[in-house]
């Protein structure tokens, strides 16, 4: 039973480039979250994602956009990158009924 | 709203010791809490859960964790420290229903060593 998967692994851009980051859900799972976690801190929410739709959304500029599809993989959008969008970016996935969610292991982007 | 507080970014304890890592919570309504372990250049991974049963939570690793409503605590405790538990750890509260259902608000992290 494969769990959560992201890719890239580590991804470098430019300040003013885009990018797109990818996860694909524990099987059987229907939900999609989307955390920054900046070096030295705790993990921040983004978004989450339900029936191909943003059902919630942290404190993050409109930069940050995502997309689920029918599969319930899902995708981070960031616009515009900013030096401060360095981060490890986590997805997590669960059941819409359960409140247990499981991590991937994490994008690291860096931005110069 | 939902906020965690861990108190203490670094524990440092001799392998053996015990345990303890600390964890405050507020919350406007009945929490869920969650204790995660993160190891270098990794994701997280659960450790325990309390969800209104039991308020002594037994997790993986010889791990438990107290709710005390009244402290507004859930803190992290293991009897006996292994080199491998050498990693860091999130203390994060989710509400029990509501709007903000499926959001985890994290803790600053404890980063946990132990020595030899």
């Amino acid at each position: 039973d494969a769990g959560v998967t992201q890719s890239p692994t580590h991804l470098i851009k430019t300040r003013g480039q885009q990018v797109t980051l990818r996860c694909s859900p524990k099987s059987g799972h229907d939900t999609v979250s989307w955390y920054q976690q900046a070096l030295g801190q705790g993990p921040q929410f983004i978004f989450q994602y339900y029936e191909e739709e943003e059902r919630q959304r942290g404190n993050f500029p409109d930069r940050f956009s995502g997309h689920q599809f029918p599969n319930y993989s899902s995708e981070l959008n960031v616009n515009a990158l900013l030096l401060g969008d360095s981060a490890l970016y986590l997805c997590a996935s669960r059941l819409a009924v359960s409140y247990e969610q499981y991590f991937g292991p994490g994008t690291r982007l860096t931005v110069t | 709203a939902q906020s965690v507080t861990q108190l203490g970014s670094h524990v440092s304890v001799s392998e053996g010791a015990l345990v303890l890592l600390r964890c405050n919570y507020s919350s406007s309504v009945p929490p869920y809490l969650f204790w995660y372990v993160q190891y270098p250049n990794q994701g997280l991974q659960l450790l325990l859960k309390y969800t209104s049963a039991a308020t002594l939570v037994k997790g993986i690793n010889g791990f438990e964790a107290e709710f005390k409503k009244s402290e507004t605590s859930f803190h992290l405790t293991k009897p006996s420290a292994h080199m491998s538990d050498a990693a860091e750890y999130f203390c994060a509260v989710n509400n029990a229903g509501g709007t903000s259902y499926g959001k985890l608000t994290f803790g600053q992290g404890t980063i946990l060593t132990v020595h030899p």
